[in-house]
């Protein structure tokens, strides 16, 4: 059964920084990878999605990667701004079942 | 993409009666789906509701409990039938606007608090 974790469950960083999120799960036989945001209270927008063939993905200050054999995801922040405090969530769409599963997600803090 | 809009954005119930929240895409979508995420936990998965046939419910779910409707490619509706403050969450509408695991995209949620 595919399971997804996400570390740090919670960060806090200054304006300004860089910063790395962490997305691991358990079964490598997934066909895409999707990092989401939600704002509290609200539902989920789509950040970026990676399919299994690929190894990144980049939309203006986010870059995602991918290794699947390894069974890992980074969502890369640069330059982080107050306006990315937010839960960040990934999901993995498993090709046996076509399901897709969310680890419990990342709650950022960008520090003014 | 899809934009996704849900009636209500959020209600406040009693406990034992029923609530239908609609779920209207802008776009005929091949799947759609509903979640639920309880406070302070992330998304489950209720069911895939089947357009002109029943919903695939999720182990742990039951049509009894969350009736769903899809009349149509463009929208649906997950009751909430004799509610108890278990049932206080946010339902989540997602839809993939292709076939098989494609990109998926969530409405804004329906808040919803049982007393």
């Amino acid at each position: 059964k595919q399971e997804v974790t996400q570390i740090p469950a919670a960060l806090s960083v200054p304006e300004g920084e860089n910063l790395v999120l962490n997305c691991s799960f358990t079964d490598s036989a997934i066909y895409n990878l999707q990092w989401f945001r939600q704002d509290p209270g609200k539902g989920l927008t789509s950040l970026l999605l990676i399919q299994s063939s690929q190894r990144e993905q980049t939309s203006g200050r986010l870059n995602a990667s991918l290794d699947k054999s390894s069974g890992r995801s980074t969502l890369y922040i640069a330059a982080s701004q107050p306006g990315d405090s937010a839960t960040y969530l990934c999901a993995v769409a498993s090709n046996r079942d076509d399901k897709i599963i969310f680890g419990k997600g990342t709650r950022l803090h960008i520090l003014p | 993409s899809a934009v996704i809009s849900q009636k209500p954005s959020r209600d406040i119930c009693q406990r034992g009666t029923s609530l239908t929240i609609q779920c209207q895409v802008d776009s005929q979508v091949t799947m759609m789906f509903w979640y639920r995420q309880q406070p302070g936990q992330s998304l489950t998965l209720i069911a895939t509701a089947n357009q002109g046939s029943e919903a695939t419910y999720e182990s742990g779910f039951v049509i009894d409990k969350f009736p769903i409707s899809r009349p149509n490619l463009t929208f649906s509706t997950l009751t909430v039938s004799n509610m108890s403050p278990e049932d206080s969450s946010i339902y989540l509408c997602s839809v993939r606007t292709a076939g098989g695991p494609g990109e998926q995209f969530f409405g804004p949620g329906t808040r919803l608090t049982v007393l």
